[in-house]
């Protein structure tokens, strides 16, 4: 079945606690995407990525890093976190001409 | 800047009632486009897709949106729409730059009342 597979679901956690979230695709998509969701905003997308080690920031990088040494996996690490990146973040994958396939979504609250 | 606009972020409606949803984007040229749904707590789902051809295309549970180059928009139809039709909907075109990244609208939260 394909799918996009984010963990964890939910995560509480405290400033300055670094973390990573991870999201793996069995597609074999060459894009790869992390959005964060918050109330009135829509998505935004903090990076993306083209292919195995090239990534490209998004509309909202600040305090993000990702990585993508291969195809399926492209994690989304937040170094230092703060409250304000208290959201909900989905990681989508696809290839050329086809649409988005989504994860099943992280809510993360920093306090 | 390129941009999408849904007209309507928040729109009540009764069972068997008539949709239609705007989405406006803001340069021409060749274009995929796409709605998704998110219902309640759950994560986004493509709810029907353009690529080329007929601009009248046809989606999951009766959805169907019209493309009209000439007026730069994707709107979102449905006849007659059901209280399992309470989602949030996103309109997605993408950025004339790259056809590979996708705009995303701010949303239309849909509330059907049964």
């Amino acid at each position: 079945e394909a799918q996009v597979t984010q963990n964890p679901r939910y995560l509480i956690t405290v400033t300055g606690k670094k973390l990573t979230v991870t999201c793996s695709q069995n597609m074999n998509h060459e894009y790869m995407s992390w959005y964060r969701q918050d109330p009135g905003l829509g998505l935004r997308q903090i990076y993306y990525s083209m292919n195995v080690e090239v990534t490209d920031k998004g509309d909202v990088p600040e305090g993000y890093k990702v990585s993508r040494k291969e195809k399926r996996n492209f994690p989304l690490i937040l170094e230092s976190p703060s409250p304000n990146q208290t959201s909900l973040y989905f990681c989508a994958s696809y290839s050329v001409n086809t649409e988005a396939f989504f994860g099943q979504g992280t809510r993360l609250t920093v306090v | 800047a390129q941009s999408v606009s849904q007209h309507n972020h928040h729109v009540i409606l009764s069972e068997a009632a008539s949709l239609e949803l705007g989405c406006n984007y803001s340069y021409g040229g060749t274009v995929n486009l796409f709605w998704y749904v998110q219902y309640p707590g759950q994560h986004l789902q493509l709810l029907l897709k353009y690529f080329s051809g007929d601009p009248l295309v046809k989606g999951i549970k009766g959805f169907e949106a019209e493309f009209i180059k000439s007026k730069f928009s994707f709107n979102l139809r449905k006849p007659s729409v059901q209280w399992s039709d309470t989602a949030e909907y996103f309109c997605a075109p993408p950025r004339a730059d790259s056809n590979y990244q996708l705009i995303w609208g701010a949303g239309t939260k849909l509330i059907i009342k049964p």
